[in-house]
């Protein structure tokens, strides 16, 4: 596609429910990053995937939130047995290997 | 690991010229990105330094010393559109280029 695509955009979830969040990058890059951004708050690294390599897990706020990219394409973000603090607004985003990192909408995620 | 600060917010009048400050202690370091962030919108690339110096792109530009561990993004005639945060971005050069970001600095633009 032209640009990093997320889905859902918007997601409203019952504490304690599993959510799974979806990156679409753009095609032919290499890396995937997922953050999350508070409100008024700055961004907060997650996760990164470069080609082949084991993923940088070391943003991962918890054992809660686990991520995979199948095919060095897609990438799911799941977060199990969702709290409140983990409402915010997860961003994907993709670049070449050393190139600017080019962001997706964002979803929206509340837990009530 | 790595420490980006850049100030808060900074308040300017249209027309004239901000210089928001960068400072890094990175443990390796590959180049640094300057994103603008509107509310509620994604992030959008707005410069790239790797080299010293400065990298001038219309209305903005944005300088580097990597021996200060430092940068500024600066911007000219201000418009009141240029009111957003700016997230300064390092590069390191472990974990094959992570990026990782400052948490930006509130740029209101008054008339």
């Amino acid at each position: 596609g032209a640009g990093v695509s997320q889905s859902p955009s918007n997601k409203v979830t019952e504490k304690g429910k599993d959510v799974e969040l979806r990156c679409d990058p753009i095609s032919g890059h290499t890396a995937l990053y997922w953050y999350r951004q508070s409100l008024g708050q700055g961004l907060e690294f997650l996760i990164y995937f470069q080609g082949n390599s084991a993923p940088d897990k070391s943003g991962l706020p918890s054992d809660r939130f686990s991520a995979e990219r199948t095919g060095g394409s897609v990438s799911t973000l799941t977060i199990q047995r969702t709290q409140q603090e983990d409402s915010a607004v997860y961003l994907c985003a993709s670049s070449h290997h050393r190139g600017e990192a080019f962001f997706g909408q964002g979803t929206r995620l509340t837990v009530v | 690991g790595q420490n980006i600060d850049q100030p808060t917010e900074m308040t300017a009048t249209e027309g004239a010229i901000v210089q928001i400050n960068c400072t890094y202690q990175t443990s390796g370091f590959n180049g640094l990105f300057w994103y603008q962030q509107h509310a509620g919108e994604a992030p959008t690339f707005l410069s790239y330094n790797v080299l010293d110096g400065l990298e001038e792109k219309g209305r903005f530009s944005s300088f580097l010393s990597r021996s200060k561990g430092y940068s500024y993004l600066l911007l000219k005639e201000l418009q009141m559109k240029d009111s957003a945060s700016y997230l300064c971005a390092v590069r390191d050069t472990d974990s094959w280029g992570k990026l990782q970001f400052g948490a930006g600095t509130q740029v209101v633009v008054t008339p």
